[in-house]
């Protein structure tokens, strides 16, 4: 199975400022297609959790701009250009190359 | 709108079963694969099985493969997972997503299982 490590695993951030969440996998993640299926999640408190970017990059319909997503091969990255309130919550990567589909352990983002 | 709503969870003993239906609506059902992924409490996200579009593929996580089976029913709408064996481990919320992608997820379900 291919392993998806985040760092860090915890975020304290400050309300305007920036965030980056760092995810590698144990393998690359370009499938034979050349598609690399790599995607971001966001868990908010009590809540079911919310696709925010596919394919490395590709952020899905109604999701923010501050969130971007880049990357290639085994090392990508989540970033959040100005944390809001509303960002408060777990995010998860996950590969979607190969099964079983695997995701990172979380990051958990909070405001200092 | 896309829904999805997940239900038939509850308390059950370890070696029973359960099956878990996922009613879908708001989008076209039979075009899309559907996926379940299931969070232990206060842990992370692990996704658990996938059946296509046509149901003909289905795939699943190792430590349910030979208990658990997923299906759908696309003149219902509904996508479901039947879970035999059932072991401590497998407590867990449930959820269905929509999609390849998991571009939709309901709210959950709940599964205990305990003496």
């Amino acid at each position: 199975d291919i392993v998806m490590t985040q760092t860090p695993l915890s975020s304290p951030v400050t309300l305007g400022q920036p965030a980056s969440i760092s995810c590698r996998s144990s393998q690359s993640l370009v499938h034979s297609d050349g598609n690399t299926y790599l995607s971001w999640f966001q868990q908010r408190p009590g809540q079911s959790p919310r696709l925010l970017i596919y394919e490395i990059s590709n952020r899905f319909p109604g999701v923010p701009d501050r969130f971007s997503g880049s990357g290639a091969g085994t090392d990508f990255t989540l970033k959040i250009s100005r944390v809001e309130a509303e960002d408060v919550g777990v995010y998860y990567c996950m590969q979607g190359t190969q099964f079983p589909r695997t995701f990172g352990q979380g990051t958990k983002v909070e405001i200092k | 709108e896309v829904q999805l709503l997940e239900s038939g969870g509850g308390l059950v003993q370890p070696g029973g079963s359960l099956r878990l239906p996922c009613a879908a609506s708001g989008f076209t059902f039979s075009n899309y694969a559907m996926t379940w992924v299931r969070q232990a409490p206060g842990k992370g996200l692990k996704w658990v099985s996938v059946i296509s579009e046509s149901g003909d593929d289905t795939y699943y996580e190792d430590s349910v493969k030979g208990r658990f089976t997923i299906s759908r029913d696309d003149s219902r709408n509904m996508l479901y997972l039947q879970m035999n064996t059932l072991r401590d481990e497998d407590t867990a919320v449930y959820y269905c997503a929509k999609g390849w992608q998991l571009e939709q997820w309901g709210q959950g379900t709940l599964v205990t299982v305990s003496t």
